[in-house]
């Protein structure tokens, strides 16, 4: 157990619908990133926050949109759904988003679009 | 921009076997360089990582040597076990974080 949460687990909806990701950091960790896993892309790194911050943007679709909240949890917004959205998405954090720090995974929310 | 390449999987191992897991790297300046492992249906771990030109990353009898002159970054087992049935990523940190992760390996080991 990585002390990361994700929720759901499991997603599932329709194309042109609207979805919330949530994820909890570990105790302590001020940074929180998210990562898409698919068959095609492979694991895709989209957006870092620290302290309630964006920090760094991957490729992250436009119809995607996160933020972190005060007490560090962090959700993800999928919106405009299509097909090609459906993957694994993955929650991480670390405790200062330096480049050494190890960052921790959640056990992702697996996302399919019909 | 940067990038990781690795080998391709999936690999199938007899127990006891030797392991490399391939691994090279594409990056200005001086990455981080990671190996991650996925067991099936849960997140990613960090297995091991290394820092500098060099250095070697150990853990639970893998390891792997960060070799700028190469850039690489190989995985090695001497004798892997079935319960090292997994994916593999390498990966490197180039900007504070922001993990760019290769197209990982299946690793199947058989008793």
């Amino acid at each position: 157990d990585s002390g990361v949460t994700q929720t759901p687990k499991h997603l599932i909806t329709a194309t042109g619908q609207r979805v919330t990701l949530r994820c909890s950091p570990r105790s302590g960790d001020l940074s929180v990133y998210w990562y898409q896993q698919s068959l095609d892309q492979g694991l895709q790194f989209l957006i870092q926050y620290y302290n309630g911050e964006e920090r760094a943007k991957g490729n992250i679709l436009e119809r995607f949109s996160a933020q972190q909240f005060p007490d560090l949890h962090s959700e993800l917004n999928l919106s405009s759904l299509e097909l090609g959205d459906s993957a694994l998405y993955f929650c991480a954090s670390s405790v200062e988003g330096l480049r050494n720090n190890e960052q921790f995974f959640g056990p992702g929310t697996r996302l399919t679009v019909l | 921009g940067d990038s990781v390449t690795q080998m391709e999987g999936p690999v199938t191992l007899s127990e006891e076997a030797f392991l490399t897991i391939n691994c090279t790297y594409t990056a200005t300046g001086y990455p981080s360089l990671f190996w991650y492992v996925q067991y099936p249906g849960e997140g990613l771990q960090l297995l091991l990582k290394a820092t500098k030109a060099d250095d070697k990353g150990s853990n639970k009898g893998f390891e792997a040597t960060y070799r700028k002159e190469t850039t690489s970054f190989h995985l090695e087992k001497g004798s892997v076990q079935v319960s090292d049935s997994a994916v593999y990523f390498c990966a490197l940190d180039n900007q504070g974080g922001k993990l760019i992760f290769g197209q990982g390996t299946e690793l199947s080991v058989k008793p």
